[in-house]
């Protein structure tokens, strides 16, 4: 069954540091998404991305982050510099042809910024 | 604003026992709503959702308008049924707004 994969699982960095996680949706998915959740609180919403651009994004996706799609297959988010409270997981999802809302999640990639 | 609200963080029941899952959710529009789990060690996938009417797992949920809830139910829970659950809605755009989650544990 086709799974959506994230890259790296975990990651450590200082703070300042520009940090790009990976993600592969499933491959015939057309929405792309980025959640975040910090330790103990809710999963929230950062951005989604449809026809190589992004579609909506939350208050919390500031000019630090920005995701792009640079070859077709993988989905990447990047912030720039990172600080402390960027500490989480975060989740890539994809979903189908249309708007569903049937996500389909990645693992994680846990960041902690020191 | 769109809100979703678990108010339980954990909730502990015997097997067999039933079980209900507590969402309310606060929309001015007509949301699509949403049961996604997470069992340990793997990833957040969609249980069910109110669209479709459907049981999954022995689980059903009912929307209701007049107490703007989406409770999830099961009449036996079941060991494997241990797991978090979030409540998430879906309000006129694309983004999922997900509740903190109820942690459950089914005890043998």
């Amino acid at each position: 069954e086709p799974e959506v994969t994230q890259t790296p699982s975990h990651q450590v960095t200082q703070m300042g540091q520009e940090v790009i996680l990976r993600c592969v949706p499933i491959s015939n998915h057309l929405y792309f998404y980025w959640y975040r959740q910090i330790l103990g609180q809710k999963v929230e919403f950062l951005v989604s991305f449809y026809n190589n651009e992004i579609s909506e994004k939350s208050e919390i996706f500031d000019d630090q982050f920005s995701v792009e799609r640079p070859d077709g297959s993988n989905f990447t988010l990047k912030i720039r510099s990172t600080k402390l409270e960027d500490s989480a997981m975060y989740f890539c999802a994809s979903s189908g042809t249309d708007r569903t809302g049937e996500l389909f999640f990645g693992e994680g990639s846990r960041l902690t910024v020191l | 604003a769109q809100r979703v609200t678990q108010p339980e963080k954990l909730l502990s029941v015997f097997k067999g026992a039933p079980v209900e899952l507590k969402c309310n959710y606060s929309y001015s529009g007509s949301p699509e709503l949403f049961w996604y789990v997470q069992y340990s060690r793997q990833r957040l996938q969609l249980l069910l959702r109110h669209i479709s009417r459907e049981s999954i797992k022995g689980f059903t949920a009912d929307l209701n308008k007049g107490e703007t809830s989406f409770h999830l139910k099961k009449p036996f829970a079941q060991e494997e049924d241990s797991a978090m659950y979030y409540c998430a809605l879906q309000g006129g755009s694309e983004k999922l707004v997900f509740g903190k989650g109820t942690k459950l544990t089914v005890n043998p």
